[in-house]
C-alpha cells in the first residue's frame, strides 16, 4: 500500500482565516478518521467516516469545523475563522472495518 | 474504553531489550491491548495488539498478565530509531473506531 497521504504538511495562517486540509486514505480502507494533537499530548479523536457517511463527531469538533468525504474516497477537514487555539497537528488515519489504524504524517497548523 | 497508566519516560541502552510497562486495571473482557508509537514529526504507527495471550511480531513482543490488568511491550534489541513516544491503548474488540491516547512513554535509546 502507498500509505495515508496528507496535504499540506505545514500550514501557517492568520487568525480569522479559513483553512482546508486534505487526506487520501489507503485505497481499500472504508474507514477514515481525523485526530488532533497538541504539543506534549497524545492524539485526540475528532470524527470518523465509514465510506461517505460521517458516523461520529467528538465534542472537540466545534461548529467552525467541518469534515467531508465525498464518494467515500479522500476527505477534507475545514476550519473556519481560525483561532490561535486551533494550532495543532491534524492527523488522518484509515482502516478496514474493525482493523488497526494507519496514520498519515499529519498537517501542522500554526495560527498567528 | 479502559484507562491506561504508563511511565512518563524511560531510557534504554542501544542493543538492549526495552521493556515498556502499562497498567490497565479496569480492562473488561472484550477489550484488546494495542500499542502504537510515534516518532517525532510523524503520525502514530501500529506495533502490536493482543487480547489474552502473549503476542510476537517482527517489531515487538507483547506480554499480558494472566489477570489482564497490566502488560509489557518488549523491543528485543533497541536501536536509535526506536526512540519515540509509545502509547498503550485499550480498545473494545467490537470494531470501536476510537483510539483513546494518553500521554504515552517517551523512550530514549542511548548509544
Amino acid at each position: 500500500d502507498t500509505g495515508v497521504s496528507q496535504d499540506p504538511r505545514h500550514k501557517i495562517t492568520k487568525r480569522g482565516q479559513n483553512v482546508t486540509f486534505r487526506c487520501d486514505p489507503i485505497s481499500e480502507h472504508n474507514r477514515l478518521y481525523w485526530y488532533r494533537q497538541t504539543l506534549g499530548q497524545g492524539p485526540e479523536f475528532l470524527t470518523y467516516f465509514q465510506n461517505e457517511a460521517q458516523l461520529e463527531k467528538s465534542r472537540l469538533l466545534s461548529d467552525r469545523f467541518s469534515a467531508e468525504r465525498p464518494k467515500g474516497s479522500f476527505s477534507t477537514l475545514e476550519i473556519q475563522r481560525t483561532e490561535q487555539g486551533d494550532s495543532a497537528m491534524y492527523l488522518c488515519a484509515s482502516s478496514r472495518l474493525g482493523e488497526k489504524l494507519f496514520f498519515g504524517s499529519g498537517t501542522q497548523l500554526s495560527v498567528l | 474504553d479502559a484507562k491506561t497508566t504508563q511511565p512518563t519516560s524511560m531510557d534504554c541502552a542501544e542493543g538492549r531489550a526495552a521493556n515498556l510497562p502499562c497498567n490497565h486495571s479496569t480492562i473488561s473482557g472484550n477489550e484488546y491491548v494495542y500499542w502504537y508509537r510515534q516518532i517525532h514529526s510523524q503520525g502514530p504507527q501500529y506495533i502490536i495488539h493482543g487480547l489474552k495471550n502473549n503476542e510476537t511480531n517482527e517489531m515487538a513482543s507483547l506480554i499480558i498478565t494472566e489477570d489482564r490488568k497490566s502488560s509489557t511491550l518488549i523491543l528485543p534489541h533497541a536501536t536509535l530509531r526506536d526512540t519515540a513516544v509509545y502509547y498503550c491503548i485499550v480498545r473494545s474488540g467490537a470494531g470501536s473506531y476510537q483510539l483513546t491516547f494518553g500521554k504515552g512513554t517517551k523512550l530514549s535509546v542511548i548509544p
